[in-house]
């Protein structure tokens, strides 16, 4: 079983539309989460940090389950710019240098 | 507003050449990680560091190696390459001090290889 897991689409939905991705882990002692975003051979860039609270940025709304360990990622009001490709990443412990990455979901949003 | 610099940006080798991608960061970051992507993949860990002098092995650290004389620079080398080698391949670096940017990864613009 990967450490990290996603699922892996693709995702193809209307503007407009509410898309959900979701991501678990395995390993219970991870302390950070985050969804960064990829475009097509592009690096990868940060999207959000994932709080225990939740948060939100805009359209776009990170929540953290520790009891369930998953993380997932709301986006609302769909735009054709958001297609892409989303990858999770969690670290375990204080190491920041050593994220495990989920191998991504693609969103196409199509007019 | 450099970030993390990698180069070459290409590259074209033939079986069991060696070559070095170079990565340097002028955020004064602590940690830095090569990963390597294949295609429909997500970022799998080479090697990292978490300060100069001290280096580790990640998921898939076979046939390269890493030094860290700098904080500012991560060499990652190839010593034989292999087709199977054929990858990009992005280096990062992330601090765990900064306040809310803490252990967020800051990645270059990533190394497209091929081994012929």
């Amino acid at each position: 079983r990967k450490e990290v897991e996603q699922d892996p689409g693709p995702f193809n939905v209307p503007e407009g539309a509410t898309v959900a991705f979701n991501c678990t882990y395995s390993n219970s002692a991870s302390q950070s989460f985050f969804w960064y975003r990829q475009d097509c051979r592009k690096e990868p860039k940060l999207l959000m940090s994932v709080y225990s609270s939740g948060n939100e940025d805009g359209r776009f709304t990170a929540q953290l389950n520790r009891a369930s360990q998953y993380i997932s990622l709301l986006i609302r009001d769909s735009k054709l710019s958001d297609s892409a490709t989303y990858l999770c990443a969690v670290n375990i412990g204080t190491n920041a240098g050593k994220s495990t990455f989920g191998d991504g979901t693609t969103l196409t949003v199509k007019p | 507003n450099a970030g993390v610099t990698q180069t070459p940006k290409f590259q074209v080798l033939k079986t069991g050449q060696s070559m070095t991608l170079q990565c340097a960061q002028d955020m004064n970051h602590e940690y830095m990680s090569w990963y390597r992507q294949d295609p429909g993949m997500g970022l799998r860990l080479i090697h990292y560091s978490v300060g100069a002098g001290i280096t580790d092995q990640g998921e898939v650290p076979n046939g390269y190696n890493v030094s860290r004389s700098t904080t500012e620079d991560f060499p990652l080398r190839l010593l034989s390459a292999a087709p199977s080698q054929t990858s990009v391949y992005f280096c990062a670096s992330s601090s765990p001090r900064q306040g809310l940017a803490k252990n967020i990864q800051y990645f270059g613009a990533g190394t497209r290889l091929s081994v012929l």
